[in-house]
């Protein structure tokens, strides 16, 4: 079956550097990615949607500058935090659709960010 | 009010018991009706998913959905111990942007 990636599974960061994660849909090709976050025993909230080839767009709330997003290939979309603080610590998991319906969107297995 | 509401407290059930779960939600745009099962430190696997109001099943889960109301609901017979899990439900328009309920944290106890 369809299966996503996302790179690094886990990452420690001072606060105040940048943090990158990559995810990929590893047997088919994404025109559209979500980016999702996670805090401890709450809902994934959608941050942002990512589009191959064009900006991305994103949620409410959600600042732009903080958190960008590159959609550079239909496999690949990367998220990257910069200048982390600890309230940024979180589990993201982003997923991709493979064409339309509820049962084809895909999640990676997340990535969980500590920023100390 | 939030699109998607889901009383997000734990639940522990004994092994063999029934787990009932539910949401409830605001828009009437949504067209597909999900759940989704999420260990630990993991990303979300689809359970079950619908789009009408009525049941299905598939196993010892059953996905119930009433659009009258607004409100869905998952049950787990036989409820075993690998069953322990997060559910989060979860609601899409048909551009697939979901927006997940908070989730419950369900411990069966063998």
């Amino acid at each position: 079956g369809a299966v996503v990636s996302q790179h690094p599974s886990w990452v420690i960061c001072k606060s105040g550097t940048s943090v990158k994660i990559e995810c990929r849909s590893l047997d088919f090709q994404a025109t559209t990615m979500f980016w999702y976050r996670q805090f401890p025993k709450q809902s994934l909230m959608l941050m942002a949607t990512s589009n191959e080839g064009s900006k991305a767009t994103y949620e409410q709330g959600v600042e732009k500058d903080k958190f960008l997003i590159n959609h550079a290939s239909l496999t690949l979309s990367t998220l990257t935090v910069t200048s982390a603080h600890p309230e940024d610590s979180s589990f993201y998991i982003c997923s991709a659709p493979r064409g339309q319906g509820a049962d084809t969107q895909y999640f990676g297995p997340g990535t969980r960010l500590t920023v100390l | 009010q939030k699109e998607v509401e889901q009383d997000p407290g734990p639940l522990s059930v004994p092994e063999g018991a029934i787990v009932s779960l539910n949401c409830t939600y605001s828009n009437s745009a949504f067209q597909y009706f999900m759940w989704y099962r999420q260990y630990s430190r993991k990303g979300p696997e689809l359970l079950m998913y619908t789009y009408s109001s009525g049941n299905k099943e598939d196993g010892r889960f059953t996905a119930q959905v009433d659009k009258s109301s607004k409100y869905i609901s998952l049950f787990i017979r036989d409820s075993q111990p690998s069953d322990s899990a997060t559910y989060l439900c979860a609601m899409m328009k048909g551009n697939n942007r979901l927006a997940f309920g908070k989730g419950n944290q369900v411990v069966v106890i063998p």
